[in-house]
């Protein structure tokens, strides 16, 4: 089944003390991106990526890094979370062909609480 | 003025009506759209491309208007199956910009 994964679905941590939230996807897209989602705001942009070894920010970078070693997986990496990055993140995947986009598939999203 | 705007709603809807909004952006260059639905809670979903000539699927219809950059959505018969958050999706090539509106939220009424 064609999907995109995040894991932990649900974290709850403390200030401080780093993470990360995998995503990965078995589509062979090349663009993936991370996402949050905060009320009023909608999906802010985080990072991306256009394939192996090339990333680049997004609107929302700062307390933010990524890393994409393999085509596959694009883990999210908090290294000192705070407060004001409790939110709802989503990791996004699709074709990229040229300046052609396609479909944005979404994995079903990490609910991070930081105390 | 933000890039991508749209109305946050909530909209509430009878069942059977016809409910159209707009998503409005700031960016002449901006190249592609799409219309996203989005369940409480859930991972949003692709509901349809948006072309510069307009296009249909099944009740639901979008199109494009460069001139006064604006796209917009336009559902019929609606059901109660249609509740959802609804969120356009602006994408620049130039800048390789990929940029969400906030979305509309829509409730259909028994």
């Amino acid at each position: 089944e064609a999907q995109v994964t995040q894991n932990p679905r649900y974290l709850i941590t403390v200030t401080g003390k780093k993470l990360t939230v995998t995503c990965s996807q078995n589509m062979n897209h090349e663009y993936m991106s991370w996402y949050r989602q905060d009320p009023g705001l909608g999906l802010r942009q985080i990072y991306y990526s256009m394939n192996v070894e090339v990333t680049d920010k997004g609107d929302v970078p700062e307390g933010y890094k990524v890393s994409r070693k393999e085509k596959r997986n694009f883990p999210l990496i908090l290294e000192s979370p705070s407060p004001n990055q409790t939110s709802l993140y989503f990791c996004a995947s699709s074709l990229l062909s040229g300046q052609e986009y396609y479909e944005q598939y979404f994995g079903p999203g990490t609910r991070l609480t930081v105390t | 003025r933000k890039e991508v705007e749209q109305d946050p709603g909530p909209f509430n809807v009878p069942e059977g009506a016809t409910v159209a909004f707009n998503c409005t952006y700031s960016n002449s260059a901006s190249q592609s759209f799409f219309w996203y639905r989005q369940d409480c809670r859930k991972e949003p979903k692709l509901l349809m491309s948006v072309y510069s000539s307009g296009n249909e699927d099944g009740r639901f219809t979008a199109q494009l208007n460069r001139a006064s950059q604006y796209i917009s959505l336009l559902i019929r018969d609606s059901k109660l199956s249609d509740s959802a958050t609804y969120l356009c999706v602006v994408i620049d090539f130039g800048n390789e910009k990929l940029t969400f509106g906030t979305g509309t939220r829509l409730t259909i009424i028994p």
